[in-house]
């Protein structure tokens, strides 16, 4: 059965200070890769998407980043961060059978000080 | 531009007391409809794939439906661990094959 993990759970950082949160799948090859970010009380903001090695999609111009270094894994980065970087992140993927469903990982909790 | 809209924002429902959410959807081409059931400080957990008119699901005490415009999540005489916030989203053939478009949520409560 696929799996996919993200770290840290939480994480606490002073503005002005990099980013780098982790999201690995298991059990699939070839997923499509999403970073999304839900602030309290608001939707689902998609951020970054990937249908492959080094194949990123930006939907929203930021101080963010992404990566995706190899198959199952996707990285999401920023060189300084801002206040308004605070929220949920997740990581979702859909696998490269074309029936659509979405999975999602645990989520990292960043508060940003 | 695809679009989901939940409705209502937030439910609050007594232990058995039966009752629908909805989500309604502007979509082209529709490829699927999911519902997602998240609970606090957790990532969205899949629920139901619809993928065309007329379909239903069912799981518990929940029951997902599906028509051209809006689909409804049926939930039959809730308990309190139904308590969550119920995500839809569509998947549309607009857009490039792979973004799809959530709603804002239905923040559920059942009190016991």
């Amino acid at each position: 059965s696929q799996t996919i993990h993200q770290w840290p759970a939480t994480l606490v950082q002073p503005v002005g200070s990099p980013l780098s949160l982790e999201c690995t799948v298991e059990g699939t090859s070839n997923p499509n890769l999403y970073w999304y970010r839900q602030a309290a009380g608001r939707g689902l903001q998609l951020l970054f998407y990937s249908v492959g090695i080094g194949q990123i999609s930006s939907e929203v111009p930021q101080n963010l980043s992404a990566s995706r270094p190899q198959d199952r894994q996707f990285i999401l980065s920023s060189k300084k961060l801002l206040l308004s970087d605070s929220g949920f992140y997740l990581c979702a993927w859909t696998g490269p059978e074309v029936n659509y469903e979405q999975y999602f990982g645990p989520g990292t909790r960043l508060t940003v000080t | 531009e695809d679009q989901v809209t939940q409705s209502p924002e937030a439910l609050r429902l007594q232990e058995g007391e039966s009752s629908s959410l909805n989500c309604s959807y502007t979509v082209s081409g529709l490829r699927g409809l999911f519902w997602y059931r998240q609970d606090p400080g957790k990532g969205p957990e899949f629920l139901f794939t619809l993928y065309s008119a007329g379909e239903e699901k069912e799981k518990e005490r929940l029951k997902a439906t599906l028509t051209k415009k809006e689909s409804f999540l049926h939930i039959t005489a809730p308990k309190p661990e139904d308590s969550a916030t119920y995500l839809c989203a569509v998947w549309g053939a607009s857009g490039g094959s792979y973004i799809p478009t959530f709603g804002r949520g239905t923040s559920l409560i059942v009190h016991p």
